[in-house]
Formats: C-alpha cells, sequence, structure tokens
C-alpha cells in the first residue's frame, strides 16, 4: 500500500518529444508537489497544487505543465524535452491543514534521461 | 538568497561514533517548520524528524536529535552511534509560508559516509 507512487521510475528520451510523468497518493492530503533533483542532487520545488489549485510555480519552464485531475493525483507533461531536463523527478503530498508541522511524503522518484 | 545551507557536502564518521550534520536557515516568518531526510543510494527520500519553530525541547527520534539553536537559527542533526547503514544523503529542509501557499525548501544535501 504505497502512499506517493510515481511512474515511470526510469524515462529515457530523445530530445524535442513530449512526455507525462504520473503522481498518485492515498494519504488523503490536499497539498502535492513536484520536486526536481539535478545531478548535484540539489532538490528544487517545481509546483504545488492544493485541492487540483495551482498554489505555487517556481518558474518553471512553459514547457512544464501540471495537471491535476483530483486532490489525488498530480501528473507533470513536459513538452520539447530539452537535455537540461535530465533529472530525477519526485512528486509528494502533504496536508494542508497542519501547514508547518507535516513533513512532505515523497514518491520513489522518477528519473528522467534525454538524450 | 539561500534558505537552507549546509556547509558540509562531505562528512565521515567511525562506526559507532556520533556525528553532526550542520544547517543554518535563513526566513523572516515567526512560524516555520524543519525537517531532515536521509536519501540513500537507493534514491528514495526518508522522513527522518521534525522541530517546529515554538516547540521548547530539541526533537529526537531514536538514534537522531535535531540541536535546534533559535537565535543562531541553526538546526543540526545529531546522529548518535553511527551504521553502516547510515551512510546516505541527508537534506536539511525548512517549511513556512502562508496563504499564498506552503512549501518544503531543501539544503544542498551533506554526504555522510560511515567507516567500519
Amino acid at each position: 500500500d504505497t502512499a506517493v507512487s510515481q511512474t515511470p521510475k526510469y524515462l529515457v528520451t530523445q530530445m524535442g518529444n513530449d512526455k507525462s510523468i504520473k503522481c498518485e497518493q492515498n494519504l488523503g492530503h490536499d497539498t502535492m508537489y513536484w520536486y526536481k533533483q539535478d545531478s548535484k542532487k540539489f532538490l528544487k520545488i517545481m509546483f504545488s497544487y492544493n485541492n487540483k489549485e495551482l498554489i505555487i510555480n517556481e518558474t518553471v519552464p512553459n514547457r512544464f505543465s501540471p495537471k491535476s485531475p483530483d486532490k489525488a493525483h498530480l501528473n507533470l507533461h513536459i513538452n520539447s524535452l530539452e537535455l537540461g531536463d535530465s533529472a530525477v523527478y519526485f512528486c509528494a503530498s502533504s496536508p494542508f491543514d497542519r501547514p508547518r508541522n507535516t513533513e512532505a511524503f515523497f514518491g520513489q522518484g522518477t528519473r528522467l534521461t534525454v538524450v | 538568497a539561500q534558505k537552507i545551507t549546509q556547509t558540509q557536502p562531505g562528512m565521515f564518521v567511525q562506526e559507532k561514533e556520533a556525528v553532526t550534520l550542520d544547517c543554518t536557515y535563513d526566513t523572516s516568518d515567526p512560524s516555520y517548520g524543519l525537517f531532515w531526510y536521509k536519501q540513500p543510494s537507493s534514491g528514495e527520500m526518508i522522513f527522518l524528524i521534525y522541530q517546529g519553530s515554538y516547540d521548547q525541547q530539541n526533537a529526537t527520534e531514536g538514534r537522531y536529535s535535531l540541536n535546534f539553536q533559535k537565535a543562531r537559527k541553526s538546526a543540526n542533526l545529531v546522529i548518535s552511534a553511527s551504521q553502516l547503514g547510515d551512510s546516505a544523503m541527508y537534506f536539511c529542509a525548512m517549511r513556512e509560508g502562508g496563504t499564498g501557499g506552503f512549501k518544503t525548501i531543501f539544503g544542498a544535501g551533506t554526504r555522510l559516509f560511515v567507516k567500519a
């Protein structure tokens, strides 16, 4: 009974392609996130959604478009993939009603390699 | 500006000894949360410990304790009795925000190597 699950775990694709990463959480959380971890292991928040609504967008290129069909799902679609998009992408979730004292629960990550 | 600073890119510790991983943070919000996560080589992010800005006592979770010095804005992680399985990346993180949304931001991480 995985709490936050992402698919796929690995994704290898050519430059210029469009790809999606799916994320689902079964924790009943209101808030979901996408993080990017680069080759130097630096974790940077990309987006935050609360109850299907975008609340944080951290200066991410327009080629990245999150979609939240319901509060348990937050998918990430990437258009026209570039070499620099190669990274590990983490989905995470947390409850909104305890905003500061609750850790984010992370998915296992999706390693995206653009060739 | 860096909000979370981890100044030790890598640390070595002998098995069974204690180690302190440094973390300083910067915020003007009086209410915030501080977290430590472990990322082993398998890649998953594992929550270790939490400290609230209003908590009077330092947080402890088993072999992990958080040395919280609010005036100095530091939240160092202490791992006692290191084990080989503690070898991993460790991230300090802060959760802050308000009506515009809450987010958890991470430091650059410290890679810990435990020697047998």
